[in-house]
């Protein structure tokens, strides 16, 4: 069961267009959600998260939206550039004591084209 | 300043080698420390964590096992590889709600 998802395997978005990245949850005791980007051949590196009490986290380029009632999570990338080029996944977590385990997506690959 | 090792960056097995990778981390204390798996084209799969010295936590069966024998050191193991084992290993660490990843290792069993 795979309780967070990213529909869209691919996103090919022109430069300095804005970039939506999407991902749906399942399970309503998420309260924390998170974005990485990651390359080739690399690990994964921490762009932006917001918590469930919030609808909204901006951070430059970068803003996460929440739809708690949809179970929806979007990042939006504006303008966006060829080094956004890589692979994009959400998580979530529920508070869980000391643990905070995340559960990812299986990714959106996004290419930027010049 | 915090950073993540790992090592190595590429490893190449044979079936049935033993297996040992390495994971450390500068500039923190008593982080929760995890290990991930990214098979190829799919998503990134929690193996195990541990909240501190000699406490681990297994996610899923397998073939793998664990342990943390210092505050910042974790280290992933199999006795045996299985060809199912080849993948991109990924050390991360957190003290808060967001985890922080190491460069990966790239192993192959042949």
């Amino acid at each position: 069961d795979q309780q967070v998802k990213q529909n869209s395997p691919s996103l090919s978005v022109q430069e300095g267009r804005i970039s939506i990245l999407n991902c749906d949850y399942t399970n309503s005791m998420f309260d924390y959600f998170l974005w990485y980007k990651k390359y080739p051949a690399e690990g994964p590196t921490f762009l932006i998260s917001i918590s469930s009490i919030k609808d909204k986290n901006e951070d430059g380029r970068f803003t996460v939206f929440l739809n708690k009632s949809a179970k929806h999570l979007s990042l939006h990338i504006v303008p966006s550039q060829p080094g956004d080029s890589a692979v994009y996944f959400c998580a979530a977590s529920g508070y869980g004591g000391a643990t905070n385990k995340l559960i990812f997506g299986t990714g959106t690959l996004l290419a930027v084209q010049p | 300043s915090q950073t993540i090792h790992q090592w190595p960056a590429t490893l190449v097995q044979p079936v049935g080698s033993p297996l040992s990778l390495e994971c450390t981390v500068e500039g923190t204390s008593n982080p929760n420390l995890y290990w991930y798996r990214q098979a190829a084209g799919r998503g990134l799969q929690l193996l195990f964590y541990s909240v501190g010295i000699g406490q681990i936590s297994s996610e899923v069966p397998q073939n793998l096992s664990a342990s943390r024998p210092q505050d910042r050191q974790f280290i992933l193991s199999s006795k045996k590889l299985l060809l199912s084992d080849s993948g991109f290993y990924l050390c991360a660490w957190g003290t808060g709600r967001e985890q922080y990843f190491g460069p990966g290792t790239r192993l192959t069993v042949t």
